[in-house]
């Protein structure tokens, strides 16, 4: 059973602090990664997603891997009230996106 | 609009019936993934299409569950003899070729009494 497991949360941060988040997955032969973000009541959208190869930065946020430690993680800079939400980390695996659970994020102003 | 479009929005239905939902993706979606989410969970993948051919179903699909993708354009899925634990999320989502960006429809919110 291939699975990305989250701690589930809530992580609570203040506005304009850096909000971390990360998963694992159980696939080694994993080869990109995703984050969603999920309102509550809506459905997820793509904040961003990296290849095995490297890590990438768009604007506030960053996306890491640690393939060794199958470990991946998202950084939020300069948090926002608007940044609330649940965040889905997702892997492929094949041709399916499998997602972990979520960890709500709670910033606060 | 996110432009892939779902209806129903909210079904509420009685144990035992039948229901149907449709997506409609964008049309250069050729990949069409069907999920289920509920309350505290992330989306838990159920099938997917590649133009009309089902090529994948994960073991959560019962027998009671069927999808298709006729033309290769929208896709229904359909649950028969809905039981209570059928109630969730049915979030459909469309990919465009070997674009990863994976783009969700609002999803239909299913309601089994």
């Amino acid at each position: 059973q291939k699975e990305v497991e989250q701690n589930s949360g809530p992580l609570s941060v203040p506005e304009g602090a850096i909000a971390s988040l990360n998963c694992t997955y159980s696939d080694r032969g994993s080869q990109s990664f995703f984050w969603y973000r999920q309102y509550s009541g809506k459905s997820p959208e793509l904040i961003m997603f990296i290849y095995s190869n490297g890590d990438k930065e768009d604007g506030r946020f960053t996306a890491q891997l640690n393939k060794a430690s199958q470990y991946v993680s998202l950084l939020i800079r300069d948090s926002q009230p608007s940044d609330s939400a649940t965040y889905l980390c997702a892997v492929r695996t094949g041709t399916a996106l499998i997602f972990g659970k979520g960890t709500t994020l709670s910033v606060s102003s | 609009d996110t432009g892939v479009s779902q209806n129903p929005r909210h079904k509420i239905t009685k144990r035992g019936q039948n229901v149907t939902f449709r997506c409609d993706p964008i049309s250069e979606h050729n990949r069409l993934y069907w999920y289920r989410q509920t309350l505290g969970q992330g989306p838990e993948f159920l099938t997917y299409f590649q133009n009309e051919a089902q090529l994948e179903k994960s073991r959560l699909l019962s027998d009671r569950f069927s999808a298709e993708r006729p033309k290769g354009s929208f896709s229904t899925l359909e649950i028969q003899r809905t039981e209570q634990g059928d109630s969730a999320m049915y979030l459909c989502a469309g990919r465009e070729g070997t674009n990863e960006k994976l783009l969700f429809g609002s999803g239909t919110q299913l309601s089994v009494l």
